[in-house]
């Protein structure tokens, strides 16, 4: 089966600017979720997507962050004015339901690099 | 509030070594704890524990659960270089299945 599919691998822009990410989950997964991994931390969950609803968005600064799931499929994830600290690499995740974490996968993320 | 802490931060050994990974965490109503090697983006998945004192394989890996003690170990024998990744510990919180990841432990294998 195909994975999980992101875009674009990376990214460069400077303080203030908007930028966005796209990922396309595996077909059928109903969970979406986005993930957020600053250099020598773990992922931290930004927002999860049950179909086309939000289920967790506690960790979104909103003020600057935000995410859509249109149609219950793919997802874009907007950051709009972008800061130095959010220099990370966003990982999208997709499952089948809501479980145990099992069946979770990973697409292969896009670094950002905020200057 | 949940937690996933890890141990060491990093290591590094010579190929053959044997490595001993540690995970402990604290999470309301635990499901499971899961294993990911990330090499370069992709966290990709390795074992997931459910279960205390039984023991998941896969080749040279091999991983364990205390419940009791709220702490996991994943054993890798005999490193090669292949093995140079971060591996992240993450349990599923409790009312959601967002996963709360630890800060991984970097392992570099040099020849």
């Amino acid at each position: 089966e195909a994975g999980v599919a992101q875009s674009p691998r990376y990214k460069i822009i400077e303080k203030r600017q908007s930028v966005a990410f796209w990922c396309n989950p595996i077909s059928g997964h109903a969970t979406l979720y986005w993930y957020q991994q600053i250099l020598g931390q773990g992922p931290k969950l930004l927002i999860q997507f049950q179909n086309n609803g939000v289920v967790d968005d506690s960790q979104l600064p909103k003020d600057r962050f935000s995410a859509e799931r249109l149609k219950g499929v793919d997802s874009t994830l907007k950051i709009q004015p972008a800061k130095l600290e959010d220099s990370a690499v966003y990982l999208c995740a997709s499952s089948l339901d809501q479980g145990w974490g099992y069946g979770y996968t990973f697409g292969s993320g896009t670094r950002l690099t905020v200057v | 509030e949940d937690k996933v802490v890890q141990s060491p931060l990093s290591l590094v050994v010579h190929e053959g070594d044997t490595v001993t990974l540690n995970c402990s965490y604290e999470v309301t109503n635990f499901r499971s704890l899961l294993w990911y090697k990330q090499e370069k983006k992709a966290p990709t998945f390795l074992f997931m524990l459910t279960s205390s004192g039984i023991e998941k394989k896969s080749g040279r890996l091999s991983s364990i659960l205390d419940k009791k003690e709220l702490f996991s170990i994943l054993n890798i024998t005999a490193t090669q270089t292949g093995d140079s990744a971060v591996y992240l510990c993450a349990v599923p919180s409790y009312n959601t299945d967002k996963l709360i990841f630890g800060t991984g432990t970097r392992l570099q294998v040099f020849p």
